[in-house]
């Protein structure tokens, strides 16, 4: 079993639409973080979290450490959020431990 | 723009030659990270600088030869590699361990 675990896979969202992408892991951790990497490569760091809840615009991000669970939402989705959504932890030292991903496709 | 500069962008090689990917970074951070990262898998560590010195090696093959010169500078010596190495190679860096990463946009390295 992975020790972070990701749903969906795959997401296919109309425009507008508010999305919710889950996360759960199974370590003791001190922080989890969002990522989102668009085709192409480069990876951007979203939130990093260590209790509570983010907001950055149209992305919330809430984590709940004693159900070690964690939800990416986004409200009034565009196809410009189109991109894969990846949840890592830190579990220990600067290691991060990532998550499978979610691919993300919102269409117009 | 992303602060942290990764070149070359693309890389085709052989099986025979010596290449080096480059990253840079000048945020002042003391943490820098090599990744590789496959086709629609997440990345993997590869490597961790910590201070200029390596703390983390994930037990990479000695083909990877990774080098931080300097506090904003951190190379991967590629030789003899082989074509499951085909990849995109991703650095990052962060002010400290407990801080976000920020990420290049990667180096898509071939091999023939």
């Amino acid at each position: 079993k992975n020790e972070v675990e990701q749903s969906p896979q795959n997401l296919t969202a109309q425009e507008g639409e508010f999305i919710t992408i889950n996360c759960s892991y199974s370590v003791g951790i001190s922080a989890l973080h969002w990522l989102q990497q668009h085709p192409g490569g480069g990876i951007v760091s979203l939130f990093m979290l260590s209790s509570g809840k983010k907001k950055h615009g149209r992305l919330i991000a809430t984590i709940n450490i004693q159900e070690k669970h964690s939800s990416l939402h986004i409200t009034a989705s565009h196809p410009r959020d189109s991109a894969v959504y990846i949840c890592a932890v830190t579990p220990y030292g600067n290691k991060l431990v990532f998550g499978a991903g979610t691919i993300l496709r919102v269409k117009s | 723009d992303t602060e942290v500069t990764q070149t070359p962008k693309h890389l085709v090689m052989g099986m025979t030659n010596k290449k080096s990917l480059k990253c840079e970074q000048h945020m002042g951070h003391r943490a820098m990270y090599w990744y590789k990262q496959k086709a629609k898998k997440p990345p993997e560590l590869m490597f961790v600088y910590s201070y200029e010195k390596l703390s983390i090696n994930e037990s990479v093959p000695s083909r990877f030869s990774p080098e931080c010169p300097n506090s904003s500078l951190l190379n991967l010596h590629l030789h003899a590699l082989q074509p499951e190495d085909s990849a995109l190679y991703l650095c990052a860096s962060s002010q400290s361990s407990n801080q976000p990463q920020h990420f290049g946009d990667g180096t898509r390295l071939s091999i023939l």
